[in-house]
Order: C-alpha cells, then sequence, then structure tokens
C-alpha cells in the first residue's frame, strides 16, 4: 500500500508569505496527525483529526496555523502569514484506528527567511 | 503532564559494536512507549512499541527495548550495529488518556564508525 505522502517535500519562503502544506494519508485511514519539529527541539504534536473533524487541536501554536481535512481525506496546514519561527519540519501520520498504528510521512521542511 | 527524555544527543558507536540508546519517561500512569527512527531523507519510522505485558520488546531491524517501571525507563539497544543504523532516533509517549497523542523525546543520533 502507498504511505503516507506529504508535499512539497522542501519550501522556502519569505516572512510574511503564506504556505500550505498537504499530507495524504493511508487510503482508508481515519485517524490523520500533524506534527513539527521546529529546530534543535522536540518533535511536537499539532493536531488530530478522526476523518473531517477536529478531535484534537490543543498543540496548534496560534491562528496563523490552520488546518483542513475537507471531504475527510487529504489535510492542508496553512501558515499565514508566516513567521521565521515556524521554520522547521511538519510531520504528518494517519493510522486506521486509535490503537497507535502510526505511519508517518517524510515530512516538508519549511524554511522560513 | 508526559515528559520525555532522551539524555544523549549524540553517539558515535563502532560496526559490530553494540548499542543502548536511552530513554527515561514521566508519566503518572502505565504509558505506551515507542522508538522511532529517521534516517536521512526519510520519515519517521515505528521501530518497536510497548503497550503491557512482557517488559522486553523485540522490534525490527534487530532492535530491543526493555520496559522498566521502577526507573521509568525504556532502554533501545542492538547488540551489533551496522553502517546502515546511522541515524536518528527517536523516544515517544502516549496515553489514551492524552487522546493518543504522541510525546517525543529530543532524539538521540546515531554515527556508525567503520
Amino acid at each position: 500500500e502507498a504511505g503516507v505522502t506529504q508535499f512539497p517535500s522542501h519550501s522556502v519562503i519569505e516572512k510574511g508569505q503564506t504556505v500550505t502544506l498537504r499530507c495524504d494519508p493511508i487510503s482508508g485511514h481515519d485517524n490523520l496527525y500533524w506534527y513539527r519539529r521546529v529546530m534543535g527541539k522536540e518533535i511536537k504534536f499539532l493536531l488530530h483529526f478522526v476523518k473531517e473533524s477536529k478531535q484534537d487541536e490543543s498543540g496548534m501554536p496560534n491562528n496563523r496555523f490552520l488546518a483542513e481535512r475537507t471531504g475527510g481525506t487529504y489535510s492542508t496546514l496553512k501558515v499565514q502569514p508566516a513567521e521565521l519561527e515556524d521554520s522547521g519540519v511538519y510531520f504528518c501520520a494517519s493510522s486506521q484506528d486509535s490503537n497507535y498504528g502510526y505511519t508517518f510521512g517524510s515530512g516538508t521542511r519549511l524554511t522560513v527567511v | 503532564a508526559q515528559s520525555v527524555t532522551q539524555p544523549d544527543i549524540h553517539i558515535t558507536v563502532s560496526e559490530g559494536a553494540s548499542l543502548e540508546l536511552r530513554c527515561n519517561y514521566s508519566y503518572g500512569a502505565t504509558p505506551y512507549l515507542f522508538w522511532y527512527v529517521q534516517s536521512p531523507g526519510q520519515g519517521l519510522q515505528l521501530l518497536l512499541k510497548y503497550f503491557s505485558g512482557d517488559t522486553l520488546v523485540q522490534g525490527i531491524k534487530g532492535f530491543e527495548a526493555e520496559f522498566k517501571r521502577s526507573q521509568s525507563s525504556f532502554n533501545l539497544r542492538k547488540p551489533s550495529v551496522h553502517w546502515s543504523d546511522a541515524a536518528e532516533y527517536f523516544c515517544a509517549v502516549g496515553a489514551r488518556a492524552a487522546g493518543n497523542k504522541l510525546t517525543f523525546g529530543g532524539g538521540t543520533r546515531v554515527l556508525v564508525k567503520p
């Protein structure tokens, strides 16, 4: 089966611009998670979708971040406007049920200059 | 709140030597524990996980980990490393009470010398 796909793999944008990251989960996986790792820090949870509903968005850093999962398939994470501290690697993961069978994507490396 | 500490940021090991990566966690109840590996250019791959039962867990790629409740530890081991084991390793803790989200340690980067 195809894995979790994220794109772009890399993105370099200027401060103040908008960037949209996309995650395609494994087909049939209802649970979709976003995590990120900023430079030198731990990987941190951002939010969790169950189908198209946000189950937990307690990790979203501020209102410049907007995640959507229309139709319960792919998800997008938009950062608007981007700030320097948003630089890092954004990971997406999906699972078929809530039993921690996470499969992670390769991540999107975001650099804000 | 859950927390995970990986005390070693970098470890260098010779090929063929044994490897042990330390992980200490903080959580009030019995946690779910995980080790992930990230090779260059790759995503996070699950090596092994512990939910309950036998405290010695076998994973992929010849790795194993031992859950020690008394020490709040979940150390990862491999008897003989291969050059392909050079990667960054992450310990993580989760719990159903926390909505199945994972709390990660800071990672340990492993370098393998020929």
